[in-house]
């Protein structure tokens, strides 16, 4: 079945105290990207990467950090959380297709995060 | 700069009536729009997606949405509300790189009442 898998799905942590979200995908698709959902805010871009060892900035990068060693995985890695990256987290996949073709993101299921 | 703006942040309707959610986009060139439904607690679902061609497309669960150019909208319709269609909406834009960078809009919370 083809899914983005992200781990783990509820976490609580501590202020300051690093930690990792992981990404997997098995559709091989080249771009992976993560995003924060908050209230009334929708979802907003934190990182993407366009292939392996390619990454890039979103509109809200602070205080986060990727990592794309292979093509299936993407991690979201948080060095010193605060509280306010409490926030509901998704990654996303997509395959890297030409100007007008078909494209769409497919989604993970979703990382809740708090921090305290 | 791109955005997207969906106008109501809580609609409320009766199962059976009719449905519209609004989108309008800020997007420089033909955009690629997409919505996407998030039931409690799950990721998102993708209803249905528009890249060219006919202007009605067509999506999953009896959803359809119309692109109008002019009015840089991208309503979301469903012509029968069923409860199970409770949950939140979101409308994007497809951007940048070969279209891999989506921009969301804010959400719509849909309430369905028996």
């Amino acid at each position: 079945e083809a899914q983005v898998t992200q781990n783990p799905r509820y976490l609580i942590t501590v202020t300051g105290k690093k930690l990792t979200v992981t990404c997997s995908q098995n559709m091989n698709h080249e771009y992976m990207s993560w995003y924060r959902q908050d209230p009334g805010l929708g979802l907003r871009q934190i990182y993407y990467s366009m292939n392996v060892e390619v990454t890039d900035k979103g509109d809200v990068p602070e205080g986060y950090k990727v990592s794309r060693k292979e093509k299936r995985n993407f991690p979201l890695i948080l060095e010193s959380p605060s509280p306010n990256q409490t926030s509901l987290y998704f990654c996303a996949s997509s395959p890297d297709v030409g100007t007008g073709q078909d494209t769409e993101a497919f989604f993970g299921q979703g990382t809740r995060l708090t921090v305290v | 700069a791109q955005s997207v703006t969906q106008p109501d942040i809580h609609i409320t309707v009766s199962e059976g009536a009719s449905l519209e959610l609004r989108c309008n986009y800020s997007y420089g060139a033909t955009p690629y729009l997409f919505w996407y439904v998030q039931s409690p607690g799950q990721g998102l679902q993708l209803l249905l997606k528009y890249f060219s061609g006919d202007t009605l497309v067509q999506g999953i669960k009896g959803f359809e949405a119309e692109f109008k150019r002019s009015q840089s909208s991208f309503n979301l319709r469903k012509p029968s509300v069923h409860w199970s269609d409770a949950a939140e909406y979101f409308c994007a834009v497809g951007a940048g790189y070969n279209f891999n960078k989506f921009y969301f809009g804010s959400g719509t919370k849909l309430n369905v009442k028996p």
